[in-house]
């Protein structure tokens, strides 16, 4: 059974600060990975998709990677601002049958202006 | 482009009663998934709809959960005779195909609330 697991559980860091949220699944066989945005009360927001094949994603101040191998992926912030705080979470997507995604528990992060 | 959409975006529903949710995937999207998110417990899997059809059903809690789709479009998640830990924020996802194009595109989800 895939399990994703995140980690910190919760970070607090002051603004213009960078840094890196971690996330490891157990199981190798997937198509993709995921990282996402929720903001309290509100739905999810992708923000990076890397396909099994690839082994980062960037997007403006965001890059992340993939190590499928060792079964790892690290979503890194740069230049972190107050309107980045927000739960982030990590999913993968297992290959076959329904391809459900399969989520951590998230990393809550506060950015103090 | 239209995204996804659920309705209610809030429910308040008494121990014991019936509630039906509801959710308009994108339009020309062939998968559709239903998540639940649990105070704790994250975000899970509950059921996943190719067209009209359910293959996947392992995730429903119970039988008091069950869930359909017609006309490969709207998909409405019926939870019968409520318990409290049915409280959570139901979410549906959608994607144009499975594999390596089938990024799900999530709605704002139904926040449920039995007392």
């Amino acid at each position: 059974k895939q399990e994703v697991t995140q980690i910190p559980a919760a970070l607090s860091v002051p603004e213009g600060e960078n840094l890196v949220l971690n996330c490891s699944f157990t199981d190798s066989a997937i198509y993709n990975l995921q990282w996402f945005r929720q903001d309290p009360g509100k739905g999810l927001t992708s923000l990076l998709l890397i396909q099994s094949s690839q082994r980062e994603q960037t997007s403006g101040r965001l890059n992340a990677s993939l190590d499928k191998s060792s079964g790892r992926s690290t979503l890194y912030i740069a230049a972190s601002q107050p309107g980045d705080s927000a739960t982030y979470l990590c999913a993968v997507t297992a290959q076959g049958g329904s391809e459900k995604l399969v989520f951590g528990k998230g990393t809550k992060l506060t950015v103090n202006p | 482009g239209a995204g996804v959409s659920q309705s209610p975006s809030n429910k308040v529903t008494e121990k014991g009663k019936d509630v039906e949710l509801r959710c308009d995937p994108i339009s020309g999207h062939t998968a559709l998934y239903w998540y639940r998110q649990s105070l704790g417990q994250g975000l899970e899997f509950l059921i996943y709809f190719q067209g009209n059809s359910a293959p996947d059903k392992s995730g429903l809690p119970s039988d008091r959960f069950s869930a359909e789709r017609t006309g490969g479009s709207v998909s409405t998640l019926t939870i019968q005779r409520t318990q409290q830990e049915d409280s959570a924020v139901y979410l549906c996802a959608s994607s144009l195909s499975q594999g390596v194009r089938g990024t799900q595109y999530f709605g704002p989800g139904t926040r449920l609330l039995v007392l």
